[in-house]
Protein backbone atom coordinates (compact mmCIF):
# COMPACT_ATOMS: atom_id res chain seq x y z
CA UNK A 1 0.00 0.00 0.00
CA UNK A 2 0.99 3.41 -0.06
CA UNK A 3 0.48 4.67 3.69
CA UNK A 4 2.90 3.91 6.43
CA UNK A 5 3.76 0.50 7.45
CA UNK A 6 4.75 -0.56 10.81
CA UNK A 7 5.70 -4.05 11.94
CA UNK A 8 5.40 -6.06 14.13
CA UNK A 9 1.48 -5.24 14.93
CA UNK A 10 1.84 -6.48 18.39
CA UNK A 11 5.09 -7.34 20.53
CA UNK A 12 5.12 -9.35 23.96
CA UNK A 13 8.28 -9.41 25.16
CA UNK A 14 9.61 -10.28 28.87
CA UNK A 15 11.13 -7.84 31.37
CA UNK A 16 14.69 -7.20 30.50
CA UNK A 17 14.84 -8.11 26.98
CA UNK A 18 15.51 -6.28 23.88
CA UNK A 19 12.95 -4.81 21.28
CA UNK A 20 13.43 -3.37 17.51
CA UNK A 21 10.01 -2.17 16.06
CA UNK A 22 10.31 -1.28 12.41
CA UNK A 23 8.91 1.37 9.88
CA UNK A 24 8.64 2.20 6.30
CA UNK A 25 7.27 5.55 5.33
CA UNK A 26 5.57 6.80 3.03
CA UNK A 27 7.92 6.79 -0.39
CA UNK A 28 9.81 9.58 -0.79
CA UNK A 29 8.96 11.27 2.21
CA UNK A 30 11.93 13.28 3.84
CA UNK A 31 10.55 13.74 7.60
CA UNK A 32 10.26 10.38 9.82
CA UNK A 33 8.69 10.27 13.45
CA UNK A 34 8.44 8.63 16.42
CA UNK A 35 5.63 8.70 19.25
CA UNK A 36 4.83 6.86 21.66
CA UNK A 37 0.80 6.83 22.65
CA UNK A 38 -0.22 5.25 26.48
CA UNK A 39 -3.91 3.84 26.79
CA UNK A 40 -6.01 6.72 26.33
CA UNK A 41 -3.79 9.57 25.82
CA UNK A 42 -2.74 11.16 23.17
CA UNK A 43 0.61 10.84 21.19
CA UNK A 44 3.77 12.22 22.81
CA UNK A 45 6.74 12.40 20.43
CA UNK A 46 9.95 10.69 21.00
CA UNK A 47 12.27 11.58 18.29
CA UNK A 48 12.84 13.21 14.71
CA UNK A 49 14.42 12.33 11.35
CA UNK A 50 15.09 14.72 8.34
CA UNK A 51 16.36 11.98 5.95
CA UNK A 52 19.20 10.09 7.65
CA UNK A 53 19.83 12.69 10.16
CA UNK A 54 18.36 12.35 13.92
CA UNK A 55 17.45 15.93 14.33
CA UNK A 56 15.76 16.12 17.83
CA UNK A 57 15.85 13.24 20.39
CA UNK A 58 14.45 15.26 23.00
CA UNK A 59 11.53 12.72 23.70
CA UNK A 60 13.10 9.96 24.11
CA UNK A 61 12.04 8.75 28.01
CA UNK A 62 16.04 6.66 28.70
CA UNK A 63 19.07 6.36 26.81
CA UNK A 64 17.72 2.57 26.28
CA UNK A 65 15.69 3.80 23.44
CA UNK A 66 17.63 3.98 19.94
CA UNK A 67 16.54 5.11 17.46
CA UNK A 68 18.06 5.00 13.57
CA UNK A 69 17.17 5.82 9.77
CA UNK A 70 20.01 4.59 8.32
CA UNK A 71 19.75 5.06 4.57
CA UNK A 72 16.96 7.74 4.87
CA UNK A 73 14.36 5.98 4.25
CA UNK A 74 13.14 2.78 6.62
CA UNK A 75 13.77 3.47 10.52
CA UNK A 76 14.15 1.23 13.67
CA UNK A 77 13.25 2.14 17.08
CA UNK A 78 14.87 -0.44 19.43
CA UNK A 79 14.28 -0.51 22.73
CA UNK A 80 16.76 -2.06 25.39
CA UNK A 81 16.19 -4.12 28.53
CA UNK A 82 12.75 -3.63 28.50
CA UNK A 83 11.00 -2.74 31.28
CA UNK A 84 7.16 -2.85 32.44
CA UNK A 85 6.59 1.35 32.00
CA UNK A 86 7.46 0.60 28.24
CA UNK A 87 4.42 -0.81 27.21
CA UNK A 88 2.73 1.55 25.00
CA UNK A 89 1.69 1.71 21.19
CA UNK A 90 4.15 2.87 19.11
CA UNK A 91 3.62 5.27 15.93
CA UNK A 92 5.78 6.45 13.42
CA UNK A 93 4.72 9.09 11.08
CA UNK A 94 6.14 10.72 7.78
CA UNK A 95 5.54 13.98 5.80
CA UNK A 96 6.65 14.88 2.71
CA UNK A 97 8.94 17.60 3.61
CA UNK A 98 10.34 19.87 6.68
CA UNK A 99 8.47 22.51 8.85
CA UNK A 100 4.87 22.37 9.82
CA UNK A 101 3.33 19.92 7.16
CA UNK A 102 0.74 16.60 7.11
CA UNK A 103 2.09 14.05 9.66
CA UNK A 104 0.65 10.75 8.47
CA UNK A 105 0.86 7.81 11.05
CA UNK A 106 1.01 4.29 10.69
CA UNK A 107 -1.33 1.87 12.44
CA UNK A 108 1.45 1.32 15.73
CA UNK A 109 3.40 -1.37 17.29
CA UNK A 110 1.29 -2.53 20.51
CA UNK A 111 4.58 -3.16 22.98
CA UNK A 112 3.63 -5.02 25.92
CA UNK A 113 6.35 -5.83 28.49
CA UNK A 114 5.40 -9.49 31.28
CA UNK B 1 7.45 23.04 24.81
CA UNK B 2 3.85 23.75 23.44
CA UNK B 3 0.53 23.39 25.81
CA UNK B 4 -2.04 21.63 23.98
CA UNK B 5 -5.93 21.76 26.11
CA UNK B 6 -8.75 19.60 24.49
CA UNK B 7 -12.20 19.40 25.59
CA UNK B 8 -14.76 17.76 26.01
CA UNK B 9 -12.91 14.79 26.74
CA UNK B 10 -16.20 12.33 25.95
CA UNK B 11 -18.72 13.95 23.78
CA UNK B 12 -22.09 11.62 23.07
CA UNK B 13 -24.76 13.19 20.48
CA UNK B 14 -27.18 11.83 18.10
CA UNK B 15 -27.24 10.45 15.14
CA UNK B 16 -27.29 13.58 12.50
CA UNK B 17 -26.80 16.32 15.35
CA UNK B 18 -23.65 18.47 15.41
CA UNK B 19 -20.44 17.85 17.84
CA UNK B 20 -17.94 20.26 18.52
CA UNK B 21 -14.49 19.39 19.83
CA UNK B 22 -12.21 22.42 20.98
CA UNK B 23 -8.14 22.83 21.65
CA UNK B 24 -6.42 25.50 22.95
CA UNK B 25 -2.73 25.98 22.48
CA UNK B 26 0.16 28.13 24.08
CA UNK B 27 2.86 28.70 21.22
CA UNK B 28 1.40 32.11 19.61
CA UNK B 29 4.04 30.83 16.62
CA UNK B 30 2.45 27.90 15.58
CA UNK B 31 0.94 28.23 12.45
CA UNK B 32 -0.71 24.69 11.68
CA UNK B 33 -3.93 23.03 13.00
CA UNK B 34 -4.14 19.27 12.20
CA UNK B 35 -6.72 16.79 13.60
CA UNK B 36 -6.62 13.38 13.51
CA UNK B 37 -9.42 10.93 14.05
CA UNK B 38 -8.29 7.64 15.67
CA UNK B 39 -10.40 4.44 15.55
CA UNK B 40 -9.81 1.50 17.75
CA UNK B 41 -6.67 -0.52 16.80
CA UNK B 42 -5.78 1.84 14.42
CA UNK B 43 -3.16 4.76 13.89
CA UNK B 44 -4.47 8.75 13.75
CA UNK B 45 -5.99 9.75 10.44
CA UNK B 46 -5.83 13.70 9.23
CA UNK B 47 -9.25 14.40 8.81
CA UNK B 48 -9.23 18.28 8.34
CA UNK B 49 -6.11 20.70 9.07
CA UNK B 50 -5.86 25.00 8.81
CA UNK B 51 -3.18 27.30 8.37
CA UNK B 52 -2.92 30.27 10.35
CA UNK B 53 -3.79 32.58 7.23
CA UNK B 54 -7.36 31.28 6.94
CA UNK B 55 -10.32 31.65 10.18
CA UNK B 56 -12.21 28.70 8.80
CA UNK B 57 -11.92 25.59 6.37
CA UNK B 58 -14.43 22.81 5.53
CA UNK B 59 -14.73 19.59 4.04
CA UNK B 60 -18.09 17.84 3.45
CA UNK B 61 -19.43 17.67 6.83
CA UNK B 62 -15.93 18.72 8.88
CA UNK B 63 -15.24 22.15 9.33
CA UNK B 64 -11.85 23.52 11.54
CA UNK B 65 -12.53 27.21 12.64
CA UNK B 66 -9.29 28.84 14.30
CA UNK B 67 -9.05 31.79 15.92
CA UNK B 68 -5.28 32.93 16.34
CA UNK B 69 -5.71 35.44 18.88
CA UNK B 70 -7.20 33.42 21.57
CA UNK B 71 -4.97 30.76 20.61
CA UNK B 72 -7.97 28.21 20.11
CA UNK B 73 -9.48 26.41 17.21
CA UNK B 74 -12.28 24.21 16.89
CA UNK B 75 -13.78 20.90 15.13
CA UNK B 76 -16.99 20.73 13.72
CA UNK B 77 -18.71 17.70 13.20
CA UNK B 78 -22.81 18.61 11.15
CA UNK B 79 -25.29 15.28 10.82
CA UNK B 80 -23.49 12.91 12.70
CA UNK B 81 -23.46 9.57 11.73
CA UNK B 82 -22.56 6.27 13.56
CA UNK B 83 -19.37 5.95 11.76
CA UNK B 84 -18.19 9.17 13.21
CA UNK B 85 -17.42 7.49 16.68
CA UNK B 86 -13.97 7.62 17.44
CA UNK B 87 -11.37 9.60 19.37
CA UNK B 88 -10.79 13.14 18.13
CA UNK B 89 -7.19 14.78 18.68
CA UNK B 90 -5.96 18.19 17.94
CA UNK B 91 -1.91 18.69 17.89
CA UNK B 92 0.03 21.49 17.34
CA UNK B 93 3.53 21.92 15.77
CA UNK B 94 6.04 23.39 18.21
CA UNK B 95 9.83 23.02 16.33
CA UNK B 96 8.78 20.34 13.56
CA UNK B 97 7.27 17.81 16.23
CA UNK B 98 3.22 17.90 16.92
CA UNK B 99 2.27 18.17 20.42
CA UNK B 100 -1.13 16.90 20.93
CA UNK B 101 -4.15 17.18 23.37
CA UNK B 102 -5.36 14.50 25.25
CA UNK B 103 -8.05 13.19 23.00
CA UNK B 104 -12.11 13.54 22.78
CA UNK B 105 -13.89 9.92 22.74
CA UNK B 106 -17.16 11.10 20.25
CA UNK B 107 -20.06 8.45 20.90
CA UNK B 108 -22.96 8.67 18.03
CA UNK B 109 -25.85 6.95 19.16
CA UNK B 110 -28.35 5.95 16.10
Amino acid sequence: GAGVSQSPRYKVAKRGQDVALRCDPISGHVSLFWYQQALGQGPEFLTYFQNEAQLDKSGLPSDRFFAERPEGSVSTLKIQRTQQEDSAVYLCASSPGVGDQPQHFGDGTRLSIL
Amino acid sequence: GENVEQHPSTLSVQEGDSAVIKCTYSDSASNYFPWYKQELGKGPQLIIDIRSNVGEKKDQRIAVTLNKTAKHFSLHITETQPEDSAVYFCASPHFNKFYFGSGTKLNVKP
